[in-house]
C-alpha cells in the first residue's frame, strides 16, 4: 500500500464546474496536509494546507480533512482552463522532526475544458 | 524577494559520471530538502538539511549525498550516475511558516 494515494486521472471537468480531487493516506498519525499544483514542466506550487479536521476555504479552493477516514480532498469551484494541471497531495509524518519531510501522492491530472 | 533558486536548469550526463546540483533557499528559510521527481510521478524525498546537518533521509542509496553551507544554500551530489537517475530534481526550502517553497528544478538526463 502506498503511503499517499491519488487517482491519476485525468479528471475532465467543464469550465465553471466543480473539480473534486481525493487523497488517502496510510499513516494515521500524519500531522499536516498540503495540496500543490504543478503545471507541466514546472515545479510544484503550494495552494492549500490544512491540519485540523473540517473544511478550509481560500478563494475558489476548499480543502477538506477527515483524519478518522484518513482522507483529504480538494474542491476547485468555478474551474477555469488555467486550473488545468497536476494536483499533488502531500502529508507530513507522525514524528515531527526539524522541517518535516513531505510524502507525496502520484498526483491527479485535471483538464478543464472550455 | 527571491524565491528558491536552483542551478543548472538542465543537465546531460553520461552513465558513471558524477553531478552536483545547487540550491539557494528563499530569504529567511533555513531548512532545505531535496526531492527527485520521475516523469509522471510525485516527488520522492531524498534528504533534508538543517543547521548544516542531514536531518532526515529517504530511501535513496549512498550515491546521493548533500551538503548545506552556513548561508543555508545546499548542494546535491550524485555519484556513479545510472540511467534511472534521470529526473527532475527539486529543492524546497522552509522557514517558520507552514509549507515548503519549491525551486524551478534541475532536469537531469543521464545517457
Amino acid at each position: 500500500q502506498k503511503e499517499v494515494e491519488q487517482n491519476s486521472g485525468p479528471l475532465s471537468v467543464p469550465e465553471g464546474a466543480i473539480a473534486s480531487l481525493n487523497c488517502t493516506y496510510s499513516d494515521r498519525g500524519s500531522q499536516s496536509f498540503f495540496w500543490y499544483r504543478q503545471y507541466s514542466g514546472k515545479s510544484p506550487e503550494l495552494i492549500m494546507f490544512i491540519y485540523s479536521n473540517g473544511d478550509k476555504e481560500d478563494g475558489r479552493f476548499t480543502a477538506q480533512l477527515n483524519k478518522a477516514s484518513q482522507y483529504v480532498s480538494l474542491l476547485i469551484r468555478d474551474s477555469q482552463p488555467s486550473d488545468s494541471a497536476t494536483y499533488l497531495c502531500a502529508v507530513t509524518p507522525r514524528v515531527l522532526a526539524a522541517g518535516n519531510k513531505l510524502t507525496f501522492g502520484g498526483g491527479t491530472r485535471v483538464l478543464v475544458k472550455p | 524577494d527571491a524565491g528558491v533558486t536552483q542551478s543548472p536548469t538542465h543537465l546531460i550526463k553520461t552513465r558513471g559520471q558524477q553531478v552536483t546540483l545547487r540550491c539557494s533557499p528563499k530569504s529567511g528559510h533555513d531548512t532545505v530538502s531535496w526531492y527527485q521527481q520521475a516523469l509522471g510521478q510525485g516527488p520522492q524525498f531524498i534528504f533534508q538539511y538543517y543547521e548544516e546537518e542531514e536531518r532526515q533521509r529517504g530511501n535513496f542509496p549512498d550515491r546521493f549525498s548533500g551538503h548545506q553551507f552556513p548561508n543555508y544554500s545546499s548542494e546535491l551530489n550524485v555519484n556513479a550516475l545510472l540511467l534511472g537517475d534521470s529526473a527532475l530534481y527539486l529543492c524546497a526550502s522552509r522557514g517558520q511558516v507552514y509549507g515548503y517553497t519549491f525551486g524551478s528544478g534541475t532536469r537531469l538526463t543521464v545517457v
